[in-house]
């Protein structure tokens, strides 16, 4: 149990153009949902976090308006990089946690590999 | 502000070896602290866990105790399979106004050889 899937799992662009990835609870309803950036050789970066019918709180240096996150429903968030441009190629990686807001376990999505040409 | 280190890799073993992977962490309070391991291809999986100083948290043969005095989670495993050859992270979850939060390590990655 406990699957998150995220779609695409690779997407290149060219730069100027907004992209979205989805992130999927498909077993469980995910009240929180977490958005990560892992750079090659680095640890995953928080970027935000997502409530369910309410606004994203992004961690500091995450710019809001370039990374927009809509989480609409109890299974599905969103991140749409919009604008991207070469600096923005990463992989994101999404999580999601079950249930109550002090629940430590997050269930991972396999990531998303973003490439901006 | 809170923070994990973990051993940089790859870290080669031939099966059946002992592993050891270092984790130390820095944080405010008493987190919890969190092995995850993922495979070729897929998402990361919650490996083991430990909440409080001194348990120990084990699955699938690895093993971590949490040790507040050296402000580390050290994993490890007996006897290593070429199936385990993957990248482990470690993480701390800290508790915020919107809830835990993870800080991760770089992560290490294991390759076991025949």
């Amino acid at each position: 149990g406990a699957v998150v899937s995220q779609h695409p799992s690779r997407v290149i662009c060219k730069s100027g153009t907004s992209v979205k990835i989805e992130c999927r609870s498909l077993d469980f309803q995910a009240t929180t949902m977490f958005w990560y950036r892992q750079f090659p050789k680095q640890s995953l970066m928080l970027m935000a976090t997502s409530n369910e019918g309410s606004k994203a709180t992004y961690e500091q240096g995450v710019e809001k308006d370039k990374f927009l996150i809509n989480h609409a429903s109890l299974t599905l968030s969103t991140l749409t990089v919009t604008s991207a441009h070469p600096e923005d190629s990463s992989f994101y990686i999404c999580s999601a946690r079950e249930g109550q807001r002090n629940t430590d376990t997050q269930y991972f999505g396999p990531g998303t590999r973003l490439t901006v040409l | 502000g809170n923070s994990v280190t973990q051993m940089e890799g790859p870290v080669t073993l031939s099966e059946e070896a002992f592993l050891t992977i270092n984790c130390t962490y820095t944080a405010t309070g008493y987190p919890s602290l969190f092995w995850y391991v993922q495979y070729p291809g897929e998402g990361l999986q919650l490996l083991l866990k430990a909440t409080k100083a001194d348990d120990k948290g084990s699955n699938k043969g690895f093993e971590a105790t949490y040790r507040k005095e050296t402000t580390s989670f050290h994993l490890e495993k007996g006897s290593v399979q070429v199936s385990d050859s993957a990248v482990y992270f470690c993480a701390l979850s800290w508790v915020t106004g919107g809830g835990n939060k993870l800080t991760f390590g770089t992560g290490t990655q294991l390759k076991v050889e025949l």
